[in-house]
């Protein structure tokens, strides 16, 4: 079974700091991996995704994310946050080829201070 | 173009109760899928709906079961609540097949007392 684990629950960083969230996921085959962002009070919306080709992944935002497979990780990055990127961030993993059930891992919850 | 629309937004119910939640996928998507995010978790698959027919399930007992309705819409139903199910239950649409991202609906924040 597929399964994902984020290494950090809460981060706290200062504006213009660079962020790396971490992100790694159990499974065997070939997956599709995302990182999806819920801010204060709206809906989960998709970062970034890797479906296949080139792992480095740039998303909205300025957010971007590379996948490593030998190290079956996945880690968001940013080189300078802003006060608006405070929100949880989730890290997913499905079989790739299929649309159907999405793995979430725990969260981490970022709180950027002004 | 409405996105993923989902009813209530907020509801309270006491242990032993029944609840239905709706939801009406993104214009053109024709497969639904319901997660329970509790507190401080991620979401996790209950179910997905595809041609008004569970097609996967998550590890979640029949106490949860679903609908899906010809216009595409669904509908969530939790039997003999528990405190436990208190929760955010998000509705996702996609369109069958066609490698595209999930939308999320804001889901229906459900406190059982």
């Amino acid at each position: 079974a597929q399964s994902v684990s984020q290494h950090n629950h809460h981060v706290i960083l200062s504006e213009a700091a660079s962020l790396e969230l971490g992100c790694n996921y159990s499974y065997g085959g070939t997956v599709n991996l995302f990182w999806y962002v819920q801010y204060p009070g709206q809906h989960l919306q998709l970062l970034l995704k890797y479906f296949s080709g080139d792992p480095l992944v740039k998303g909205i935002k300025g957010f971007e994310a590379e996948f490593i497979k030998s190290k079956f990780s996945f880690n968001l990055r940013k080189p300078s946050v802003q006060w608006s990127d405070t929100a949880e961030y989730f890290c997913a993993v499905n079989v790739h080829g299929r649309d159907d059930k999405i793995i979430f891992g725990k969260g981490t919850r970022l709180h950027i201070l002004p | 173009d409405a996105g993923v629309t989902q009813s209530p937004t907020h509801l309270i119910k006491t242990r032993g109760q029944q609840v239905t939640l709706r939801c009406s996928p993104k214009s053109g998507h024709d497969t639904v899928s319901w997660y329970q995010q509790a507190l401080g978790q991620g979401p996790q698959f209950i179910f997905q709906y595809y041609e008004e027919e569970e097609r996967q399930r998550g590890n979640f007992p029949d106490r949860f079961s679903g609908h899906q309705f010809p216009n595409y819409s669904s509908e969530l139903n939790v039997n003999a609540l528990l405190l436990g199910d208190s929760a955010l239950y998000l509705c996702a649409s996609l369109k069958h097949q066609a490698n595209e991202k999930l939308f999320f609906g804001s889901g229906t924040q459900l406190s059982v007392l």
